[in-house]
């Protein structure tokens, strides 16, 4: 089955700086990459997602690229604010399979 | 339009005790999907729903099973209850089933197990 891992684990940035949070994953077959954002107590919410016939999409602050033949994507956010902190989870879908892979999540914390 | 609603929010339960759980997809969509999220973990999928079948299913022991209705609402039970199954269990739901659809969780609900 799909595997998804995700790094890092944790990570902490300045006010203002960017933050990267990388995934791989091992099905080649996969075709959708959703990145997830989870702040303390709610829900994870869909933040941006890719299809594989797309190597990049932005919106505002914060971006996805995917390289395929590497199987990695990732996710960038420019100029970080205090509420960007949260845990972030990459996943990963196969054609038809339904079921999305999730990595192990990343916490995010924005330091003022 | 209500997003996914899930019942319980909170619950404690003795072990060797069994509970279900129920979840309400966003109106008009098909497929339920149900995690398993403990603190410091990651989303650990447990199975799948579609049109009342069990699409999909996680590594998970047999004590944990689902169902779901002909109106897409969808129930996990788990039973004989282990210290280790205190977790957030998350219900997602999706238009359909199949890759691109984008999941969608409920609030999730906090299972205590003592």
């Amino acid at each position: 089955g799909e595997n998804v891992e995700q790094h890092p684990s944790t990570l902490s940035v300045q006010e203002g700086d960017s933050a990267v949070i990388k995934c791989t994953y091992s099905d080649s077959a996969s075709n959708y990459f959703p990145w997830y954002k989870q702040e303390l107590g709610k829900r994870p919410q869909l933040i941006i997602d890719i299809r594989s016939n797309v190597g990049e999409k932005k919106d505002q602050r914060i971006a996805v690229t995917l390289n395929k033949t590497a199987k990695h994507f990732s996710l960038h956010i420019t100029e970080t604010q205090p509420e960007d902190s949260a845990v972030y989870f990459c996943a990963a879908s196969v054609t038809n399979a339904g079921k999305s892979t999730f990595g192990d999540g990343t916490t995010l914390t924005v330091k003022p | 339009k209500a997003g996914v609603t899930q019942t319980p929010r909170y619950l404690i339960k003795t072990r060797g005790q069994q509970v279900t759980l129920s979840c309400s997809p966003i109106s008009g969509h098909r497929s339920v999907s149900w995690y398993q999220q403990t603190p410091g973990q990651g989303l650990q999928f447990l199975f799948e729903y579609f049109s009342e079948t069990q699409r999909n299913k996680g590594n998970f022991p047999g004590r944990f099973s689902g169902r779901q209705f002909s109106n897409s609402r969808s129930e996990m039970n788990v039973s004989t209850l282990e210290l280790g199954d205190s977790a957030l269990y998350l219900c997602a739901s999706s238009l359909d089933i199949g890759s691109g659809n984008t999941i969608y969780f409920g609030e999730g609900s906090w299972l205590t197990v003592v």
